[in-house]
């Protein structure tokens, strides 16, 4: 079946990098996107990228996907205590692919 | 503003009580979707709807109702609630894969 993974939580210090990972199941998934959730709001699309894509990038961030290992990496240059937040990583479904599989999220802890 | 609007925020019920949770979008899409947001298992959805009086069951459907009667709203409702479905709960929306979805705030519910 369809399944993502993530790690349940990465603390990073103010001004270094973040990497966010993610595992997924379904080869034939045709979109996969990172979403941000802040504290009481709801899912805030932050990017996407096409699964004949290995990297995009969009200002500090940046998205690696390794289709053969199945593993998709955000990550955030120069973290910022605004960065704090849960992040998920969602693929398309492969025979719906307006309905999203969601990962458990990753809680991003940014300290001074 | 193109928005997601769910009501209410917050709600706290008893065993049994029907109760409906609303949710509007003003962007014209046609795929709405409801999640549901538990500790350790990130978002699971329950219904979608692809278009107005189409809908079906997402991966945890039971006890749960949806309606489309009209493009712009898709409600939530659950006839006979019951402490299990104590959760965050999210409405999104979609133009196609290609824009990912735009969600609500959320409606935190406590069945007791």
């Amino acid at each position: 079946g369809e399944d993502v993974e993530q790690s349940l939580f990465l603390s990073v210090r103010e001004g270094d990098s973040s990497v966010i990972n993610c595992t997924y199941t379904d080869s034939s998934s045709t979109y996969l996107y990172w979403y941000k959730q802040e504290p009481g709001a709801g899912l805030q699309l932050l990017t996407y990228i096409f699964s004949n894509m290995d990297m995009k990038q969009d200002q500090r961030l940046t998205v690696l996907l390794n289709k053969k290992d199945k593993h998709l990496s955000l990550r955030i240059a120069d973290t910022q205590t605004g960065d704090s937040a849960i992040y998920f990583c969602a693929e398309s479904s492969s025979y719906n692919t307006d309905k999203l599989i969601f990962g458990t999220g990753t809680r991003l802890q940014v300290f001074p | 503003e193109a928005q997601v609007t769910q009501n209410p925020r917050y709600l706290i019920t008893v065993t049994g009580k029907k109760l409906t949770v609303t949710c509007s979008q003003n962007m014209n899409h046609e795929y709405m979707s409801w999640y549901r947001q538990d500790p350790g298992l990130g978002l699971r959805q329950i219904y979608y709807s692809m278009n107005v009086e189409v809908t079906d069951k997402g991966d945890v459907p039971e006890g749960y109702k949806v309606s489309r009667k009209e493009k712009r709203n898709f409600p939530l409702i659950l006839e006979s609630p019951s402490p299990n479905q104590t959760s965050l709960y999210f409405c999104a929306s979609s133009a196609g894969h290609f824009y990912g979805y735009t969600f609500g705030s959320g409606t935190r519910l406590t069945v007791v």
